[in-house]
C-alpha cells in the first residue's frame, strides 16, 4: 500500500517569494512520483515526476522537486512566484503491477494563495 | 493531438436516478482510468482497465458503480441508483502504460 501526505492544505506567499510545497511519501516498492496542478474547474495538468534516474527534476512553469529517498520526500519549489500559481497543487504516487502503472494515490492537496 | 474527452461537463439529477459519464482517451492510450474526486480532497482511484480489461476495480462500490470499456477505447462508468454522497466531480485518465497520466476535465456530479 501507498499514501501520500502534503502539509498545510493552504500556503500562502507573496508575489516574488519563494513557493515550498512539502509532500511526503509510504511506498513499499520504488515509486514514482508526481506533482499535478489542478485550476478552478479543470482537470489536472502535470508539472513534473520522477521516475528513475536524477532526482531533482524540473518541470514546467519554473517547478521544480527533488527525490530524497532518505526522507521519503518530493518537495515542490518555485524561485519566485506569481499571480498565475494561485491554483491547487496535488502530489501523487504510482507504482507498477499488471502490466502497467496503477492508478494514482493523491494527497488531500494543498491550495497555493499568491498576495500581490 | 487531441487531449481526454469527456462528456457531459456537468450533471444534476435527483436521487435515486441512473447516470452515466463517458470517457475518450487520447487515441492509442491503452490504460484508462476513472477517478473520483470529493470537494477539497485529491482524486481517489475507482478502476482501471487495461485495453478492454478491467485490471483493478477493488475501489469500485459495485453495488451501485458499473463501468465498461467494451472495445477497448472509449469507456463508460455508470451510477444506479444515486445518492446524495454521489455528488462529486468524476475524472477519467488515460496512459500509455509510462506512469504519467493524462486527465480529462472531469464531470461535475450534483445529486438533489
Amino acid at each position: 500500500a501507498q499514501s501520500v501526505t502534503q502539509l498545510g492544505s493552504h500556503v500562502s506567499v507573496s508575489e516574488g517569494a519563494l513557493v515550498l510545497l512539502r509532500c511526503n511519501y509510504s511506498s513499499s516498492v520504488p515509486p514514482y512520483l508526481f506533482w499535478y496542478v489542478q485550476y478552478p474547474n479543470q482537470g489536472l495538468q502535470l508539472l513534473l515526476k520522477y521516475t528513475t534516474g536524477a532526482t531533482l527534476v524540473k518541470g514546467i512553469n519554473g517547478f521544480e522537486a527533488e527525490f530524497k529517498k532518505s526522507e521519503t520526500s518530493f518537495h515542490l519549489t518555485k524561485p519566485s512566484a506569481h499571480m498565475s500559481d494561485a491554483a491547487e497543487y496535488f502530489c501523487a504516487v504510482s507504482t507498477f503491477s499488471g502490466g502497467g502503472a496503477d492508478g494514482l494515490t493523491f494527497g488531500k492537496g494543498t491550495h497555493l494563495i499568491i498576495q500581490p | 493531438e487531441a487531449g481526454v474527452v469527456q462528456s457531459p461537463r456537468y450533471k444534476i439529477i435527483e436521487k435515486k436516478q441512473p447516470v452515466a459519464f463517458w470517457c475518450n482517451p487520447i487515441s492509442g492510450h491503452n490504460t484508462l482510468y476513472w477517478y473520483l474526486q470529493n470537494l477539497g480532497q485529491g482524486p481517489e482511484l475507482l478502476i482501471r482497465y487495461e485495453n478492454e480489461e478491467a485490471v483493478d476495480d477493488s475501489q469500485l462500490p459495485k453495488d451501485r458503480f458499473s463501468a465498461e470499456r467494451l472495445k477497448g477505447v472509449d469507456s463508460t462508468l455508470k451510477i444506479q441508483p444515486a445518492e446524495l454522497g454521489d455528488s462529486a466531480v468524476y475524472l477519467c485518465a488515460s496512459s500509455l502504460g509510462t506512469g504519467q497520466q493524462f486527465f480529462g476535465p472531469g464531470t461535475r456530479l450534483t445529486v438533489l
